[in-house]
């Protein structure tokens, strides 16, 4: 079982509503992530939180509005999403440091419908 | 910059040995990891490489070549359940961005 925990797990919402999508780790990692998954795609990192500061940002549209509200939480705010952001939202935490502490934790992710 | 080379898919009948390549490269090195995904699931961590050679998990193991920049994963006795993506992924040595390949989609069958 995962130690990353999301919710919700599947989500539909329209073009004009206002979501978020929540996630929880316990392992006290100290950076925590959002990646985007289209079908038979790899992960696509959208956001990371280091220390509960928000150290990467990969151009991700201001629709997405990340949110850390401590080192075990962490938000994505959805606004005025368009279809194509229909996909497989995946949190995930990582310890830090070298090494193994690379090693990236997924949650079981939430699958978005934008219709 | 960084890229990762992997096979679009592969099949294999179960009970057999099937081995995954993965070539990258990288501006440094980081280790090299290998996640499971099952269809509709989150991706799985399955194994850590930062060293030459092989390490054993199990059915499953990875082997790694660092001047090579090419790491295989191997897996026995293949079970129907070992039908996945396996994806090959490389962190960056600063910072906490870790590049996927695309993925090798495994489809083992009777």
């Amino acid at each position: 079982d995962t130690e990353v925990t999301q919710t919700p797990k599947h989500l539909v919402m329209g073009m004009t509503n206002k979501k978020s999508l929540k996630c929880e780790q316990h392992m006290g990692h100290r950076a925590m992530y959002w990646y985007k998954q289209k079908a038979k795609k790899p992960p696509e990192l959208m956001f990371v939180y280091s220390y509960e500061k928000l150290s990467i940002n990969e151009s991700v549209p201001s629709r997405f509005s990340p949110e850390c509200p401590n080192s075990s939480l962490l938000n994505l705010h959805l606004h005025a999403l368009q279809p194509e952001d229909s996909a497989l939202y995946l949190c995930a935490s990582s310890a830090g440091g070298t090494d193994s502490g690379n090693t990236i934790y997924f949650g079981e992710g939430s699958w978005l419908t934008v219709v | 910059g960084q890229n990762i080379d992997q096979p679009t898919e592969m099949t294999a009948t179960e009970g057999a040995i099937v081995q995954i390549n993965c070539t990258y490269q990288t501006s440094g090195f980081n280790g090299l990891f290998w996640y499971q995904q099952h269809a509709g699931e989150a991706p799985t961590f399955l194994s850590y490489n930062v060293l030459d050679g092989l390490e054993e998990k199990g059915r499953f193991s990875s082997f790694l070549s660092r001047s090579k920049g090419y790491s295989y994963l191997l897996l026995k006795e293949l079970q129907m359940k070992d039908s996945a993506s396996y994806l090959c992924a490389v962190p960056r040595v600063v910072g906490f961005k870790t590049i996927f390949g695309a993925g090798t989609r495994l489809f083992v069958k009777a």
